[in-house]
C-alpha cells in the first residue's frame, strides 16, 4: 500500500497570501494523484487530477505540481472560502486508493 | 447535476452488518463512463477508500477490510450499496458515496478520480 505524507498538518496563512502545501508519496506514483478541498461539515471536493490539471470548475489560483513522489498544491491568493482542509489522493497503485492525513488551511 | 444521497442506519451493533445505500439523481447509474465507490473518514482522520463497483460486474475493495466489504448496484432504482460485515468500533466514521471516473486520454495518460461526492452519514457501531 502507498502512503502518502503530506506537510504542514497545520498551516496558517492570511487572506490574500500564497499558500504551498505539500505532498509526498512512499514510492512514486507517476502523476496519478489528486487533490480534494474538504470544508468543514461537507464531503471532500476535488480540485486537482493528474496532478495539476483542474477539475470543473475550480478558479485558476488553484494549481498543482510534481510528478513520482513529491507534489504541490499551490493557492495564489487566499480567498475566505479557501480556508479547510486539503487531501492528496493517489490513484497509480490500487486497491487500494490512499490518502493522505490532510493539511488544515487556517487564517494566520 | 447529478447528485448522490447516503441512507441506512446510523447506529450499528458491533458483529452485526452495517448496511448503507447511495442514491443517485440526475444522471443513470447504468452509464459505462463512471464508477462508484464508497468511502469513509473517521472523526479527524483523512478519508479511507472502502471500494469500487462498476456496472455491477467489476468490484475492487480495500485489502485492509479482509473480505467484509460488499458492494452491489440496483439498476431499476438507481442506486448502489454497501454492505460491512463484522462490524466493531473501528467502523464507526462518516460514510461517503461517491461517483468515479477512471479513463485513458488519446495522450495514453490516465485518469482516475472522485468528482462527486454525497452529503455522507455518520455511522456508530455501539451497543
Amino acid at each position: 500500500e502507498i502512503v502518502m505524507t503530506q506537510s504542514p498538518a497545520t498551516l496558517p496563512v492570511s487572506p490574500g497570501e500564497r499558500a504551498t502545501l505539500s505532498c509526498r508519496a512512499s514510492q512514486s506514483v507517476g502523476s496519478d494523484l489528486a487533490w480534494y478541498q474538504q470544508r468543514p461539515g461537507q464531503a471532500p471536493r476535488l480540485l486537482i487530477y493528474g496532478a495539476s490539471t483542474r477539475a470543473t470548475g475550480i478558479p485558476a489560483r488553484f494549481s498543482g505540481s510534481g510528478s513520482g513522489t513529491d507534489f504541490t498544491l499551490t493557492i495564489s491568493s487566499l480567498q475566505s472560502e479557501d480556508f479547510a482542509v486539503y487531501y492528496c489522493q493517489q490513484y497509480n497503485n490500487w486497491p487500494p486508493y490512499t490518502f493522505g492525513q490532510g493539511t488544515k488551511l487556517e487564517i494566520k | 447535476q447529478v447528485q448522490l444521497q447516503e441512507s441506512g442506519p446510523g447506529l450499528v451493533k458491533p458483529s452485526q452488518t452495517l448496511s448503507l445505500t447511495c442514491t443517485v439523481s440526475g444522471g443513470s447509474i447504468s452509464s459505462s463512463t463512471y464508477y462508484w465507490s464508497w468511502i469513509r473518514q473517521p472523526v479527524g482522520t483523512g478519508p479511507e477508500w472502502i471500494g469500487r463497483v462498476f456496472l455491477s460486474v467489476n468490484s475492487h475493495y480495500n485489502p485492509s477490510l479482509k473480505s467484509r466489504a460488499t458492494m452491489s448496484v440496483d439498476r431499476s432504482k438507481n442506486q448502489f450499496s454497501l454492505r460491512l460485515s463484522s462490524v466493531t468500533a473501528e467502523d464507526t466514521a462518516v460514510y461517503y458515496c461517491a461517483r468515479g471516473v477512471d479513463y485513458i486520454d488519446q495522450t495514453g495518460t490516465r485518469y482516475d478520480y472522485l468528482d462527486v461526492w454525497g452529503k455522507g452519514t455518520t455511522v456508530t457501531v455501539s451497543s
